[in-house]
């Protein structure tokens, strides 16, 4: 199946500091990924549609100016959680959509975030 | 109300055991469902994927939906230890956003 990478797997941070997770689909070419939050014990929470060339469309609740999503190429989208709070630190998980299929996402291993 | 209810366990059962996973959605307009099996610290993994109401079959595992009862199944036979993890129901629609229940966590002991 096709796959889709993240980087980093995990990353520790200072509370005001930036982080940046990058989201890659390794053998195939996606216009469109998903960013994803989960916490512990519950379900995958969908953040933002990242597609590739446009800007980002983000669910309600979701601050666009906290979590920048850029997608400059077909293969890479990436998060930006700027001035992360300890609230912020939680399971980030990427996926990307299937070019021939629009209904299956492929996801990624997920990036854990802890904001000290 | 959410969108998708999903009993988040945890289910314990001996190898061997078959597993009914279920999950109730409200939304009339999804239009195909999923199951994705989750370890821990992992992304999830696509287990199977339905459009219609009716039964589809995958070696152990049957994937089962009602649109009329807004009810969805994921059956396991002859479950094994390493079935063990936490399974995810998604539903998507038309504009190909997934929405995930809760996640039910299984521990299949031999």
């Amino acid at each position: 199946g096709a796959v889709v990478s993240q980087h980093p797997s995990w990353v520790i941070c200072k509370s005001g500091t930036s982080v940046k997770i990058e989201c890659r689909s390794l053998d195939f070419q996606a216009t469109t990924m998903f960013w994803y939050r989960q916490f512990p014990k519950q379900s995958l929470m969908l953040m933002a549609t990242s597609n590739e060339g446009s800007k980002a469309t983000y669910e309600q609740g979701v601050e666009k100016d906290k979590f920048l999503i850029n997608h400059a190429s077909l293969t890479l989208s990436t998060l930006t959680v700027t001035s992360a709070h300890p609230e912020d630190s939680s399971f980030y998980i990427c996926s990307a959509r299937d070019p021939l299929d629009q209904e299956t996402q492929y996801f990624g291993p997920g990036t854990r975030l802890l904001v000290l | 109300q959410k969108e998708v209810e999903q009993d988040p366990g945890p289910l314990s059962v001996p190898e061997g055991a078959i597993v009914s996973l279920n999950c109730t959605y409200s939304n009339s307009a999804f239009q195909y469902f999923m199951w994705y099996r989750q370890y821990s610290r992992k992304g999830p993994e696509l287990l199977m994927y339905t459009y219609s109401s009716g039964n589809k079959e995958d070696g152990r595992f049957t994937a089962q939906v009602d649109k009329s009862s807004k009810y969805i199944s994921l059956f396991i036979r002859d479950s094994q230890p390493s079935d063990s993890a936490t399974y995810l129901c998604a539903m998507g629609d038309q504009g190909g956003k997934l929405i995930f229940g809760q996640g039910t966590e299984l521990s299949v002991k031999p």
